[in-house]
């Protein structure tokens, strides 16, 4: 299996624009979420699904980001309009059960110029 | 408001030396416990857990300690190799009531040869 993957690696924008990144979890697991690293606060969750379906988004910052699991193989998050504040390093990680252990895609480093 | 906190922000040892990591929750709540190590431009990757109902768990070199009236745990690292030179993410959550997994802000390991 090749694991957790993200799209892109990296993104240069400018402010303003709209920004998409991509997942696509591990087959099998029921479980994704997406993160955000920044210096300040470590990992943040922003959102997690189970079965495709939102379960918690009080970590979303703000009404710019929204995120969507079509289905099981694949989810996005979306920045509209992006901002300079939002540039930080995004991971999606997926897990098959709740009590297994997360595993993280290489993330996606987001800089908002 | 942070709830789980990782005092320090980098760490450097000697090659054969303990690393100590620590970190700090305040959510009483909060059963189980993980550690994650990241290195650059990868995703993080679990490393070792404890479950509140012990105090110490060790895998090899690793070992979590658990203080549970302190809301405190650490990792130890020994002997401490060069190729654990990381940032490491401590993580916490209710087992039993939510996939919700919050993490510290990590600290940089530095292990000099």
């Amino acid at each position: 299996d090749a694991g957790v993957i993200q799209s892109p690696r990296h993104e240069v924008t400018e402010m303003g624009q709209e920004v998409t990144l991509r997942c696509k979890p591990i087959s099998g697991h029921n479980s994704l979420f997406w993160y955000r690293q920044t210096m300040m606060r470590g990992l943040e969750l922003l959102i997690y699904f189970n079965n495709n379906v939102p379960i918690d988004d009080s970590g979303m910052p703000e009404d710019r980001f929204s995120a969507k699991m079509p289905n099981a193989s694949f989810s996005t998050l979306k920045i509209q309009p992006s901002e300079p504040r939002d540039s930080a390093v995004y991971f999606c990680a997926s897990r098959r059960a709740l009590r297994e252990k997360l595993f993280f895609g290489s993330g996606t480093q987001l800089s908002v110029l | 408001d942070q709830q789980v906190k990782q005092n320090s922000p980098s760490l450097s040892v000697q090659e054969g030396r303990i690393s100590i990591l620590n970190c700090d929750y305040t959510n009483s709540m909060f059963d189980y416990f993980l550690w994650y190590k990241k290195y650059p431009a990868e995703g993080p990757t679990f490393l070792i857990s404890i479950s509140s109902i012990k105090d110490k768990n060790e895998d090899g070199r690793f070992t979590v300690f658990l203080n549970k009236s302190a809301k405190h745990l650490s990792l130890h690292i020994v002997p401490s190799q060069p190729g654990d030179s990381a940032v490491y993410f401590c993580a916490a959550k209710e087992e039993t009531s939510g996939s919700r997994l919050t993490f510290g802000e990590g600290t940089q390991l530095t292990v000099n040869p």
